[in-house]
């Protein structure tokens, strides 16, 4: 089966620019994950989708992300306007349920940077 | 706060010799470990998930412990390769209403 795809895969842009990122998780998975990857660091969940509705997105910083999943299929995250410590590999992941201990599966990510 | 800890120094390993690396965690009573693999440029791939009920896992050459007193979990690669270098995350689940949190990995690199 076709794994989680994420696009770009990389993105430069300059502070106070917008960018956005799309994700098309695995057919048939109704949860949906974006998390923020700092080098060095574990990946952060922002914002978990269970079809189209928000399941958990209280450490998405609201004030410049913003994300969606209309049609509960795939997704875009969008940073207005960005900073440069939003420089990260930004992963996309989805799982069949959120039942217990469930498998994620995640994209390669896309790597910004914000200069 | 919740912390996870995992080796912050890269692990380097002779092949062919048990590669172990640990996970400790505070203030925090997870229902649910997982370990993922993460190589350079892509997303992690799951690799095991143990129960807080569990104490050990086994699959092919991978083995987990989970020892909820010590609030630690174990990750060991036997008969290790070359092919198994990588960062080593782990990751702790309250519930499975909950996130999931994840360590900060452990880069493992196994010398021919």
């Amino acid at each position: 089966e076709a794994g989680v795809a994420q696009s770009p895969r990389y993105k430069i842009i300059e502070k106070r620019q917008s960018v956005a990122f799309w994700c098309n998780p695995i057919s048939g998975h109704a949860t949906l994950y974006w998390y923020q990857q700092i080098l060095g660091q574990g990946p952060k969940l922002l914002i978990q989708f269970q079809n189209n509705g928000v399941v958990d997105d209280s450490q998405l910083p609201k004030d410049r992300f913003s994300a969606e999943r209309l049609k509960g299929v795939d997704s875009t995250l969008k940073i207005q306007p960005a900073k440069l410590e939003d420089s990260a590999v930004y992963l996309c992941a989805s799982s069949l349920d959120r039942g217990a201990g469930d498998t994620q599966y995640f994209g390669p990510g896309t790597r910004l940077t914000v200069l | 706060s919740q912390k996870i800890e995992q080796n912050s120094e890269a692990l380097n390993i002779q092949e062919g010799k048990t590669a172990t690396l640990t996970c400790n965690y505070t203030n925090y009573s997870p229902a649910y470990l997982q370990w993922y693999r993460q190589d350079p440029g892509r997303g992690p791939v799951f690799l095991l998930l143990i129960r807080e009920n569990e104490k050990e896992k086994r699959k092919e050459r991978l083995k987990v412990t989970f020892d909820t007193t010590l609030k630690q979990s174990l990750f060991h690669i036997t008969a290790s390769q070359p092919a198994d270098s990588a960062t080593y995350l782990c990751a702790l689940e309250a519930s499975s209403a909950s996130k999931i949190i994840f360590g900060s990995g452990t880069r493992l690199s196994i010398r021919p």
